[in-house]
């Protein structure tokens, strides 16, 4: 089965200065990840994915993702912040291929202070 | 505006009522998905319904009932409700049974259990 792990619960980090999200996930199969942003009352939207090829995927609003498959992990980073990115951020993992259900993290609380 | 239609919006009942959440999918998209959203479960998954067919199934317990109509809509049945069944339901969809482009999910049904 697959799991997910967001190390970090909440990321405080100063406007215009630089982010990293950290995910890591387990799997003995090859996996399908995502990055999903939850915005205040709000569902929930797809950021990027990774299915396969080039390990650093390029999502929305200036986030990318770089695949390292050896450390198993998925970290979501921006090179600078803006409050509108004030958000709830979720890793998410499948199994590749024909899988049917999505499993997600926890969640990290993105607060940007001014 | 996702594509995806969730009513009601909120909803709040007394323990032991039932309760029926409906959810449109995105025009063309055949599976939806169920997930509960609470601060101590976080994001579980409940079950997923391809072209009226049940797919998969989590942790959904057995006082929750869901099914997808012939028009693809689909409604999640909660019964005999507790306390603890407060959560964020969200339902989202995809155009196939496969999980590779990620979910299109609705803004959610907030439901309180007084």
């Amino acid at each position: 089965a697959q799991s997910v792990t967001q190390l970090d619960s909440q990321v405080p980090v100063f406007e215009e200065a630089p982010v990293e999200l950290r995910c890591n996930y387990s799997s003995s199969v090859s996996v399908y990840l995502f990055w999903y942003v939850q915005y205040p009352n709000q569902g929930l939207q797809l950021l990027l994915k990774y299915l396969s090829g080039s390990t650093l995927v390029k999502g929305i609003n200036g986030f990318e993702a770089e695949f390292n498959k050896s450390q198993t992990s998925f970290h979501l980073r921006k090179p600078s912040v803006h409050i509108s990115d004030t958000a709830e951020y979720f890793c998410a993992v499948t199994r590749g291929g024909s899988a049917s259900k999505i499993i997600f993290g926890s969640g990290t609380r993105l607060s940007i202070r001014p | 505006d996702s594509g995806v239609t969730q009513t009601p919006k909120h909803l709040i009942t007394a323990t032991g009522q039932r309760v029926t959440l409906r959810c449109s999918p995105r025009s063309g998209d055949l599976s939806v998905y169920w997930y509960q959203q609470s601060l101590d479960q976080g994001l579980q998954f409940l079950i997923q319904y391809y072209n009226g067919e049940e797919r998969a199934k989590g942790n959904i317990l057995e006082r929750f009932s869901a099914q997808q109509f012939p028009d693809l809509h689909s409604e999640l049945n909660l019964s005999s409700l507790e306390l603890g069944d407060s959560a964020l339901y969200f339902c989202a969809s995809s155009p196939g049974g496969q999980t590779s482009g990620g979910y299109t999910f609705g803004s959610g049904t907030r439901l309180t259990v007084v």
